[in-house]
């Protein structure tokens, strides 16, 4: 399977333990982007990368949460001392951008993360 | 930023009807509209999308309007089939910004009763 993928596809914690989740986007890909998606509603915007450089992050993503890069391909987003507000489908999607290029963004299948 | 509105929240229709999904985006810099399809438990999967420099796009049963004017797009998928019954996503995004990140609407739960 050449899209991306997620690890793991599902996870159950309790409030006030660590996650971390996992994305391996399309190899070549050099952005790679994480949203979270609540039940009812679509995704929204969380942090990206562009290669290994995380550019920005969104106002939603709050100290607790951390994302890595570290070699420009497989990303990981850690979620710190959980809340139950973190429950939620996590997906990542990676693209292919060039100068004045546009963005098609591929989608993994998501980490859905239920914090009791 | 950016604030894409999407309607109708649900729809039904009648296997080989049409069905319209309509979004009205922010953002007169927005350049790049694509459309999402999820199924239940699956991966947002990209349908079609448009560029601003078109106003219509089509593939198959699926067409793409743009109105740069209003600030709208439509999603339009004629001879509909039980298979097309999923949540669809509009999505707008401005490629001149650094970020590129799509923002969405809040989705369409399409039903095609057989």
């Amino acid at each position: 399977d050449t899209g991306v993928s997620q690890n793991p596809r599902h996870k159950i914690t309790k409030r006030g333990q660590n996650v971390t989740f996992r994305c391996d986007p399309i190899s070549e890909h050099n952005r790679l982007y994480w949203y979270r998606q609540t039940l009812g509603q679509g995704p929204e915007f969380l942090t990206y990368f562009q290669n290994e450089a995380q550019l920005e992050k969104s106002r939603l993503l709050s100290d607790r949460f951390s994302a890595e890069r570290p070699k420009g391909s497989f990303s990981t987003l850690e979620i710190q001392r959980t809340e139950q507000g973190d429950s939620a489908m996590y997906l990542c999607a990676s693209s292919l951008v060039l100068s004045g290029d546009w963005n098609e963004q591929f989608f993994g299948p998501g980490t859905r993360l239920t914090v009791l | 930023g950016e604030n894409v509105e999407q309607h109708p929240s649900t729809l039904s229709v009648q296997e080989g009807d049409s069905a319209v999904i309509k979004c009205t985006y922010s953002d007169s810099a927005s350049n790049y509209f694509p459309w999402y399809k999820q199924e239940l438990g699956k991966r947002p999967q990209l349908i079609i999308d448009i560029r601003s420099n078109v106003g219509e796009k089509k593939d198959q049963r699926i067409a793409v309007t743009l109105n740069k004017t209003a600030k709208h797009f439509s999603l339009h998928i004629t001879e509909t089939q039980p298979e097309d019954s999923a949540v669809y996503f509009c999505a707008a995004t401005t490629p001149d910004t650094g970020r590129r990140a799509l923002t969405f609407g809040s989705g369409t739960r399409l039903q095609v009763q057989p």
